[in-house]
């Protein structure tokens, strides 16, 4: 079974709009992290937000917020009013605390900024 | 602010070659990590090391990969015979000590194999 499921290989927002990237997750672990990470086109990875399973309040980082629904299994990742610099993969990844804090990648979600 | 360094940015090498993928981790992290991401695909974990030891492994992570920290701030991954499907981004990542958020990458390595 996947650990992390991203379910949408693609998505368009336009400009200034706000978009939410899908993200679930399988583990039994009760103590774990939930991460996002940018890719661009350059190819680099960039931290974007961190959510830890304890955490009561969702993760907010400027115009990144995480909507963590712990029940549900899932951590959304929220980009409030869109910029044509946000276009890149986004990856949603766990570390579960059980192990040395490896990271388990999703599929990625390609998200295209359009003017 | 600190940074994880990684050279090359691209390396082209022959099927059965072996290549070294250097990285420089952020200078007071004490856990390190190699993934790769085959072209289009997710990110995908070898190794992590920690202690001057391999830590935990994937099943990617063959007898034909090995890491080493031969210095105090070097972190090296050989891959002994390229094959073709070795072709990847490869990148490093440290972290500075159990508990803390982020995984800090580097910019990666694009191994080609030809």
């Amino acid at each position: 079974a996947q650990k992390i499921t991203q379910t949408q290989p693609g998505m368009f927002v336009q400009e200034k709009e706000a978009v939410t990237l899908d993200c679930t997750y399988d583990t039994s672990d009760q103590s774990y992290g939930l991460f996002w990470y940018k890719q661009p086109s350059s190819g680099e990875m960039i931290f974007l937000i961190y959510q830890g399973s304890y955490d009561e309040q969702n993760a907010t980082e400027g115009r990144y917020s995480l909507n963590f629904q712990k029940a549900r299994k899932s951590a959304n990742l929220v980009i409030s009013a869109s910029q044509l610099g946000d276009s890149a993969m986004y990856f949603c990844a766990m570390r579960e605390d059980s192990g040395y804090s490896t990271l388990t990648f999703g599929k990625g979600t390609m998200l295209l900024v359009s003017p | 602010e600190p940074e994880v360094t990684q050279t090359p940015s691209h390396q082209v090498t022959q099927m059965g070659q072996e290549v070294i993928l250097r990285c420089v981790p952020i200078s007071n992290h004490l856990y390190f990590y190699w993934y790769r991401q085959i072209l289009g695909q997710k990110v995908e974990f070898l190794v992590s090391f920690y202690n001057n030891e391999i830590s935990e492994k994937s099943e990617i992570f063959d007898d034909q990969f090995s890491v080493e920290r031969p210095d105090g701030s070097n972190f090296t991954l050989k891959i002994r015979s390229t094959k073709l499907e070795d072709s990847a981004m490869y990148f490093c990542a440290s972290l500075e000590r159990e508990g803390r958020d982020e995984q800090f990458f580097g910019p990666g390595t694009r191994l080609t194999v030809l």
